[in-house]
């Protein structure tokens, strides 16, 4: 399996608060990815890094800032946490940005925010 | 429309039995396509790429159809361990390798 390690796994936490999600690799990879996967829904993506302090949005990024400070580590904030927030949410890696490498996922982060 | 558009299922088999699942596409100018595994709770694992054409991987065989947009994926000899939400995942390039993922169908294979 990639090694990519998510933390916390679970968190409960109240509207209002901020949040913050890291993920953590051990593979060199260039790319790494924020996801939220909702019931009915695929996976959205939220924010994606191409390199060291180099990021950018996805479709669903309104109320999420990221951090990438170093390769291995890619951090996802919620400003200010709100109940629709409440997902579980996984970080992904690839090797290359091109279209054709696949993805790898790590073990997810369960959100609730009360 | 979404951009990915799968059948929830669930889909109840036997073990033993064959099924198949569909899935359709909206923009044709997805490069590459994927079938992802996942298990209850877990995340999603890379099943099989799929090829223009067509291929095999044990008992999972993947079809494209770029003309009609949809991707196939058939599995034989069904197994109890076989029991998983399989998503269809299809990619271009919108500036970064970007994935759209369907929504997921349900197998689950019953003794």
């Amino acid at each position: 399996d990639a090694g990519i390690t998510q933390s916390p796994r679970h968190k409960v936490t109240e509207t209002g608060t901020p949040v913050t999600l890291r993920c953590h690799q051990t593979e060199n990879h260039r790319y790494m990815y924020w996801y939220r996967q909702d019931p009915g829904h695929g996976l959205r993506l939220i924010h994606y890094s191409y390199g060291v302090k180099d990021t950018d949005k996805g479709e669903v990024s309104d109320g999420y800032s990221v951090s990438r400070s170093k390769t291995e580590d890619f951090l996802l904030t919620l400003e200010s946490a709100t109940s629709s927030q409440t997902s579980v949410y996984f970080c992904a890696i690839s090797d290359q940005g091109q279209g054709s490498q696949p993805q790898h996922f790590g073990d997810g982060t369960r959100l609730s925010i009360l | 429309r979404k951009e990915v558009e799968q059948d929830p299922g669930p889909f109840n088999v036997p073990e033993g039995a064959t099924v198949a699942f569909n899935c359709t596409y909206s923009n044709s100018a997805s490069q590459s396509f994927f079938w992802y595994r996942q298990d209850c709770r877990k995340e999603p694992k890379l099943l099989m790429s799929v090829y223009s054409s067509g291929n095999e991987d044990g008992r999972f065989t993947a079809q494209l159809n770029r003309a009609s947009q949809y991707i196939s994926l058939l599995i034989r000899d069904s197994k109890l361990s076989d029991s998983a939400t399989y998503l269809c995942v299809v990619t271009f390039w919108g500036g970064y390798n970007k994935l759209i993922f369907g929504a997921g169908t349900r197998l689950a294979v019953h003794p």
